[in-house]
């Protein structure tokens, strides 16, 4: 079955950065992308990014370009999010999602804590 | 690129919950629903305007005119007690999500 498996929550000071990884089971990985959403606390549903992981192709929401990088790793099927320069508003849940072209988000990890506090 | 949802939708089980999602030229933009439980990750509900995904039920159902789509659940039952988000595919944006309606099955 498919299966998206993210890694822990974490807990980080204001300036740092995270990597978030997911890792993709139950399905050819390279079939499809991978996107990052997010949601903060009583918020919306906020996308970050996604990853073509057949040809590593990335594109990126203008919110969060220049801090925010998807990469992949074909060998280990798993896409790592990495958000730097992180302040108090990237407290969040973040979520990976598997899509193909228009036909939706249709499986999702477990969602990442991530908490930015001094 | 927006997209409005009302806050909060209620119904009486059996009832028949309206979700509606508005937007600029909705309808020119393919729509997907997604159901998301207090806790629990999304879960696609419809893609594609008016298409389920294998596995959810045929209570749901979706359609797309204008600059509003709709998210209909037939005979609400209990279980359907969730938030309910709207996502289009937008050229600009590419992937945006409405607010989200909390649906309440009294």
């Amino acid at each position: 079955q498919v299966q998206l498996v993210q890694s822990g929550a974490d807990v980080k000071k204001p300036g740092a950065s995270v990597k978030v990884s997911c890792k993709a089971s139950g399905y050819i990985f390279t079939s499809y992308a991978i996107y990052w959403v997010r949601q903060a606390p009583g918020q919306r549903l906020e996308w970050m990014g996604y990853i073509n992981a057949g040809n590593d192709n990335t594109r990126y929401s203008q919110k969060f370009q220049g801090r925010v990088t998807i990469t992949r790793d074909t060998s280990a099927s798993t896409v790592y999010m990495e958000l730097t320069s992180l302040t108090s508003e990237d407290t969040s849940v973040y979520y990976c999602a598997r899509g193909r072209g228009f036909e939706g988000l249709d499986y999702w990890g477990q969602g990442t804590l991530v908490t930015v506090s001094s | 690129y927006d997209l409005t949802q009302p806050p909060s939708v209620s119904v009486f089980p059996g009832q028949t919950a309206t979700i509606t999602c508005s937007g600029r030229k909705l309808d020119d933009k393919y729509i997907c629903w997604y159901q998301q439980r207090p806790g629990q990750s999304p879960t696609l509900v419809i893609y594609q305007d008016n298409k389920r995904p294998s596995g959810i039920p045929e209570r749901f159902s979706g359609s797309n005119s204008g600059n509003t789509a709709t998210l209909t659940i037939t005979g609400t039952q209990i279980v359907d007690e969730a938030d309910y988000h709207c996502q289009a595919w937008d050229g600009t944006t590419f992937l945006v999500f409405g607010g989200g309606t909390k649906l309440t099955v009294l």
